[in-house]
């Protein structure tokens, strides 16, 4: 089966402008969560959602930050107007079940980096 | 503070043993991780562990648990050149959210 997949897998923008971030997840995987590494920093969680519903946005930093999973499957982050400290690598990824019994499986992430 | 904390580098050469360590403030973790990340990919699930075990081997790694002292240790056996890689810790405390804590990672790099 394909695994995780997000695009782009790299993004330069310039403070201020927008960005859109997708993410395929593991076809038939009810829950997509986003992730992001600020650079030297932890992997922190940003939101889960389970189909179309976000379960828990509790790691979305601000209002800049808007997520959606319209119809159960793919994924978008929008960071909107982005800023210098919003660069890092923005990670996804999918479970079948919402158990951590083996984790999850991440895509390879989009670097994103804000000049 | 941190919830997860890991050691930022670990240089070994090729075939040595590589421990790197991992230590976490939360006693209810119920599972503990480590991914794997190579340049340009994503994390890859290494292995996992239960916090009512204490070690758990697999091929060439071996996990170690001390839950009193909160410390989490994975051991490469025979480490190759392909090992190099960042190495996360992560604990999902079971708290209702299935989300994951992770620390900085551990930049592994092996030398021949």
């Amino acid at each position: 089966e394909a695994g995780v997949t997000q695009f782009p897998s790299h993004s330069v923008i310039e403070k201020g402008q927008t960005v859109t971030l997708r993410c395929d997840p593991i076809s038939g995987h009810d829950n997509l969560y986003w992730y992001r590494r600020v650079m030297g920093k932890e992997i922190k969680f940003l939101l889960h959602f389970v189909k179309e519903s976000k379960q828990d946005e509790s790691g979305m930093p601000n209002n800049r930050f808007l997520a959606e999973r319209t119809g159960g499957t793919y994924s978008t982050l929008k960071v909107q107007p982005a800023e210098l400290e919003d660069s890092g690598v923005y990670f996804c990824a999918s479970s079948q079940e919402d158990t951590m019994l083996y984790g999850y499986t991440f895509g390879s992430g989009t670097r994103l980096t804000v000049v | 503070g941190e919830d997860v904390e890991q050691s930022l580098f670990l240089s070994v050469r090729e075939g040595d043993s590589s421990v790197i360590n991992c230590t976490y403030t939360d006693s209810s973790s119920t599972y503990l991780y480590w991914y794997k990340q190579e340049p340009g990919a994503g994390l890859q699930l290494l292995t996992y562990i239960f916090s009512n075990m204490d070690m758990k081997q697999d091929q060439r790694l071996t996990v170690l648990l001390n839950k009193k002292d909160k410390h989490l240790s994975l051991r490469i056996a025979d480490t190759q050149t392909g090992d190099s890689a960042i190495y996360f810790c992560a604990e999902y405390m079971n708290s209702g959210y299935s989300t994951l804590t992770f620390g900085k990672g551990t930049m592994l790099l092996v030398s021949p």
